[in-house]
């Protein structure tokens, strides 16, 4: 089973500013790698996949980068609509696990 | 535009059993492989189960194997999860969600719910 760890628990950016999220796998999974973001009340949204690509209505402030068993996700001019919990996933491996999150706040 | 609804959670003493449902719209249903993920409580999220598009091929996490049963009504566009001997360890938020991949499995949930609360507790 792979392991996902995600880097920090918890992230406090001020508004305009970068957010950088980390995922990092305990074995490769080459570039089967999804993100997130997860909100109270709400379906949660697919952000990424394939490391880097952005679904349909995704803004192009989030990116994702990363290969073999490092991963980033990095939200440019971050929002007060960006707060949620953020968590990574491996598809490498089924059916695949995810990271433990990260926690985004609005500093 | 694709939409998937749970219902069916609510409060549950150990031992007891829920249904959970899911209405999916906005896409071809018998298209696609669907699986239930739940987020369990000050912890992460679990994949909990999958059912391939025709119903013929049912995984099942460990932790879930032998109490809970998948199931789907292709002819009205609905996913079923029974939970049978449920225990504390069970109460979550369980998310209906669409594979991305049509006629297989193994890959990212493109399309997810809101969930539905599972509480167990005496």
């Amino acid at each position: 089973e792979i392991v996902m760890t995600q880097s920090p628990a918890t992230l406090s950016v001020s508004p305009g500013e970068r957010a950088t999220l980390s995922c990092r796998a305990s074995q490769t999974v080459s570039g089967n790698l999804a993100w997130y973001q997860l909100k109270p009340g709400q379906a949660p949204r697919l952000l990424m996949y394939g490391v880097s690509t952005r679904p349909s209505g995704i803004p192009v402030r989030f990116s994702g980068s990363g290969s073999g068993t490092d991963f980033t996700l990095t939200i440019s001019n971050l929002q007060s609509e960006d707060v949620a919990v953020y968590y990574c996933q491996e598809y490498a491996d089924w059916p695949g696990s995810f990271g433990q999150g990260t926690k985004l706040q609005i500093k | 535009e694709v939409q998937l609804e749970e219902s069916g959670g609510g409060l549950v003493q150990p031992g007891g059993s829920l249904r959970l449902s899911c209405a999916a719209s906005g896409f071809t249903f018998d298209d696609y492989t669907m699986h239930w993920v739940r987020h369990l409580p000050g912890k992460g999220l679990e994949w909990v189960s999958l059912i391939t598009w025709d119903g013929g091929t049912k995984h099942y996490a460990d932790s879930v194997k032998g109490r809970f049963t998948i199931s789907r009504d292709n002819d009205k566009s609905l996913l079923y999860l029974q939970m049978n001997s449920l225990t504390t360890e069970d109460a979550a938020l369980y998310y209906c969600t669409k594979d991305s991949t049509g006629g297989d499995y193994g890959d990212y949930f493109d399309y997810w719910g809101p969930g539905t609360r599972v509480t167990v507790s005496s």
